[in-house]
């Protein structure tokens, strides 16, 4: 079983819709958790940071961490054409930011 | 400012061919890091650096060795490629405070036929 799991989708939504991406994982010792977004053929770059459990509003993100259930969600509000993108969730154990599990990520197209 | 850089962008080996990934960067950041990217797994961690002149092994070491050359060089080199091996390799970099960032590469892409 790997540590963090992900639904890998592929997501389509329409322009303007809610989207939920969850994220489960294993180990209780993860105490930073991270969304990266990745567009196609490109590096992963961070989005959204949270320490321990709790909600981070970002614009139209939201992350929210629930410890005692071990899962993580990112909320994108508002969806448009340009979120179009592999999201993927990221833990660690560590304040070494780079150590880092991924889980597998999740496709989202937003449709115009 | 270029961030993290790495060379080359795209390769192709065959089977038991050696070569070596590099990866500079100019935001004076401590600690240094290789991920492999395959369809399904997610970024996997191969090796990391925490500082200059030490090197520690990730989740996917095997097969692969690195060199911290200075501060802001880090390279992977594959010394026998294999076929499972075919990956996208992401190098990144961090400080080593909690709060911040790791900034990746934009990825090798590597093809070992």
């Amino acid at each position: 079983q790997k540590e963090v799991e992900q639904d890998p989708g592929p997501l389509s939504v329409p322009e303007g819709a809610i989207v939920s991406l969850n994220c489960t994982y294993s180990n209780s010792a993860f105490q930073y958790f991270m969304w990266y977004r990745q567009y196609s053929r490109k590096g992963p770059e961070l989005l959204m940071y949270t320490y321990s459990s709790g909600n981070k509003e970002d614009g139209r993100f939201t992350a929210q961490v629930d410890k005692s259930s071990k899962y993580i969600s990112l909320f994108i509000r508002d969806s448009q054409p340009s979120d179009s993108a592999t999201y993927l969730c990221a833990m660690s154990s560590s304040s070494n930011t780079g150590k880092l599990i991924f889980g597998q990520g999740t496709t989202l197209q937003v449709k115009p | 400012n270029a961030g993290v850089t790495q060379t080359p962008k795209f390769q192709v080996l065959k089977t038991g061919q050696s070569m070596t990934l590099q990866c500079a960067q100019d935001m004076n950041h401590n600690s240094m890091y290789w991920y492999r990217q395959d369809p399904g797994m997610g970024l996997r961690l191969i090796y990391y650096s925490a500082s200059e002149g030490t090197t520690d092994k990730g989740e996917v070491p095997n097969g692969y060795n690195v060199s911290r050359l200075n501060k802001r060089e880090f390279s992977l080199r594959l010394e026998s490629a294999a076929p499972s091996q075919t990956s996208v390799y992401f190098c990144a970099s961090s400080t080593d405070r909690g709060d911040t960032e790791a900034f990746f590469g934009q990825g090798t892409r590597l093809t070992v036929v």
